[in-house]
């Protein structure tokens, strides 16, 4: 069965860092695509970064410079560090994959809560 | 960047009416245009892909038509289960999201 499960969420001070897991089960993360994407309250979905099994790296405008996307092979585990956090980064953060070779955003994990905030 | 504009942002309507949600992008996006259904507490579904390829298992009462900037999902004979969020995303540069419409219940 394939499944997705994220960690690391949690209440963080602005200006902090924080890693997010995504561990995967039931297929190989280095042979998929793997993508983040968060739902801030009261707002719309936001596409945050992505990662092709090549190795190739995008980020919103939004999160360029500060967070970092990556992946453990051994582990299986797709990764999201978050450095200088914002207020407006708050948000629920899913990992999405697609098993089917291209880059939908199709298969989502249940999210972990990211709340920035003094 | 391309922006996605979706309309309207919430819509009022009953079980077996049909409803439309227009998806609005900046520049052309040729067919690459998604759907997303989410239910508070949720993660998102993907519904539709390509404008009009309905992903596996999902109702046929849903439909996505369009091609270039405008892109339309239907709902044909509203069930109890779609009322929702819905979202349109285009994937041909990067990934956008409109803001979403909430389909409520009237």
């Amino acid at each position: 069965e394939v499944q997705l499960v994220e960690s690391g969420g949690g209440l963080i001070q602005p200006g902090g860092s924080l890693r997010l897991s995504c561990a995967a089960s039931g297929f190989t993360v280095s042979r998929n695509f793997m993508s983040w994407v968060r739902l801030a309250p009261g707002k719309g979905l936001e596409w945050v970064s992505a990662l092709y099994s090549v190795g190739t790296t995008h980020y919103a405008d939004s999160v360029k410079g500060r967070f970092t996307i990556s992946r453990d092979n051994s582990k299986n585990t797709l990764y999201l560090q978050m450095n200088r956090l914002r207020a407006e980064d708050t948000a629920v953060y899913y990992c999405v994959t697609d098993l089917a070779g291209s880059d939908l955003l199709r298969g989502w994990g249940q999210g972990t809560l990211v709340t920035v905030s003094s | 960047d391309i922006q996605m504009t979706q309309s309207p942002s919430t819509l009022s309507a009953s079980v077996g009416d049909t409803v439309t949600i227009t998806c609005r992008a900046s520049q052309s996006i040729s067919k690459w245009l998604a759907w997303f259904q989410q239910k508070p507490g949720t993660a998102p579904k993907l519904l539709i892909y390509e404008t009009s390829t309905l992903e596996s298992g999902v109702p046929s009462r849903f439909g996505g038509s369009g091609s270039g900037t405008e892109f339309t999902l239907t709902i044909s004979s509203l069930q109890p289960d779609d009322f929702a969020t819905y979202y349109c995303q285009q994937y041909n540069s990067y990934w956008t999201f409109g803001q979403g419409t909430k389909v409520e219940i009237k």
